[in-house]
């Protein structure tokens, strides 16, 4: 089965600027998780959705980030106005309705300068 | 605020020798999943292993196997006849069964296997 897509691999922008990342889950796959992995820590979750409604959002950080999944399948994270701490690897998975084993895809490697 | 600790940040091998990284986690419930992810240059997380706390028996994948001690709160990943496909960060991650099931992930730890 193909994996979860993401896209753009990599991105740079300057601070104060916009991005949005896109995610395309494995098909089939209800829940999809957005976690964040600063260089040299382990990934921590933004948000994660089940179908099109958000079961977690409570690490998003509102002011600048956000998220949606239309009709439940794609998703796109934006962040507006990015700053530089936001420089980190975006992680997109998803899974069968949790619990169960979550699939990664290769992530979009953002660096704010 | 629920925690999974990997107190070793790197660790390097010779090809062929075992190596034990190490985890603990923090946690009120009885029933979880804890995981190993094995994480190469190319970023993608790629599951090695996984142990449901309620399962005394502990998980083997071929060359991997973990040492899962639920009273300590402890789940150790052994890699046995190690190989140069194994070096990568890994990290533990602990998923809770109700409510919201994100994984909660560790630090990590840098391994290197040596020629």
């Amino acid at each position: 089965e193909a994996g979860v897509a993401q896209s753009p691999r990599y991105k740079i922008i300057e601070k104060r600027q916009s991005v949005a990342f896109w995610c395309n889950p494995i098909s089939g796959h209800a829940t999809l998780y957005w976690y964040q992995q600063i260089l040299g820590q382990g990934p921590k979750l933004l948000i994660q959705f089940q179908n099109n409604g958000v079961v977690d959002d409570s690490q998003l950080p509102k002011d600048r980030f956000s998220a949606e999944r239309l009709k439940g399948v794609d998703s796109t994270l934006k962040i507006q106005p990015a700053k530089l701490e936001d420089s980190a690897v975006y992680l997109c998975a998803s899974s069968l309705a949790a619990p169960t084993v979550p699939t990664f895809g290769s992530g979009t490697r953002l660096t704010v300068v | 605020a629920q925690t999974v600790t990997q107190s070793q940040p790197e660790m390097s091998v010779q090809e062929a020798e075992t190596v034990t990284l190490s985890c603990t986690y923090d946690t009120s419930e009885s029933n979880y999943y804890l995981f190993w992810y094995k994480q190469p240059p190319s970023r993608q997380m790629i599951l090695v292993i996984r142990q449901e706390a309620y399962k005394q028996q502990n998980a083997t994948e071929n060359r991997f196997s973990v040492n899962f001690q639920k009273a300590a709160k402890s789940f150790s990943l052994k890699i046995s006849d190690s190989q140069l496909g194994d070096t990568a960060m890994y990290f533990c991650a602990r998923q809770r069964i109700q409510g919201a099931q994100k994984l909660v992930f560790g630090q990590g730890t840098r391994l290197t296997i040596n020629p």
